[in-house]
């Protein structure tokens, strides 16, 4: 099993430029999320699925958009960056995520800077 | 809101040093709490978690004990390595929503010198 899988690994974008960030995980997991890193703040949630078609707004939605067509992959969109949005991105799946009890698996980071 | 809270780092201790990190939480409901440690250039990994209080999670000499009275999950480790370097997450589940959600404090960094 390959886990959770992000592409690309690295990055760079000149502002108003648009780019999707692909997620994808082999575990069967119905819950997946996106979450950005910045120095001092921890993990926030930009926005999360509960199952294939759906999609919601976590902590910090603004500027992304996501998509869920096929149950294995979560898609993050830019669609037009901003230097605000220079960060490292994580994305992270879990089995049944109503349990809160689950844990979450996390792939190994994007991380995009925006000139 | 849910939040936690995290000492601040850099942590720095020599190799075989006793560890504490601290964590605190606030949250509506009974969350379960985690920490999850991210070594250099690396996404998140579980490290332990506990799921109802006076539980203890552990694993690879860490521990961490869930105190519902002081609203803690302090991490411990009695003798760390080298190894051990990296930065420490702790999380708590997001009760309300009942969408698996975690909520994280900032992160704190840990280096063990030789």
């Amino acid at each position: 099993n390959a886990g959770v899988t992000q592409t690309p690994k690295f990055r760079v974008l000149k502002t108003g430029q648009s780019m999707t960030l692909l997620c994808a995980q082999d575990m069967n997991h119905e819950y997946m999320y996106w979450y950005r890193q910045d120095p001092g703040m921890g993990l926030r949630l930009i926005h999360y699925s509960v199952g294939e078609g759906t999609t919601a707004k976590g902590e910090v939605p603004d500027g992304y958009n996501v998509s869920r067509l096929k149950k294995q992959n979560f898609l993050l969109g830019l669609e037009s960056a901003a230097p605000s949005q220079t960060s490292v991105y994580f994305c992270a799946s879990s089995y049944l995520g109503r349990r809160s009890t689950d844990e979450q698996f996390f792939g190994p980071g994007t991380r995009l800077t925006v000139l | 809101g849910d939040s936690v809270t995290q000492m601040e780092g850099p942590v720095t201790l020599s190799e075989e040093a006793f560890l504490t990190i601290n964590c605190t939480y606030t949250a509506t409901g009974y969350p379960s709490l985690f920490w999850y440690v991210q070594y250099p250039g690396e996404g998140l990994q579980l490290l332990l978690k506990a799921t109802k209080a006076d539980d203890k999670g552990s694993n690879k000499g860490f521990e961490a004990t869930y105190r519902k009275e002081t609203t803690s999950f302090h991490l411990e480790k009695g003798s760390v390595q080298v190894s051990d370097s990296a930065v420490y997450f702790c999380a708590l589940s997001e009760t309300i929503s009942n969408t698996g959600k975690l909520i994280f404090g900032q992160g704190t960094t840990l280096q063990v010198k030789p």
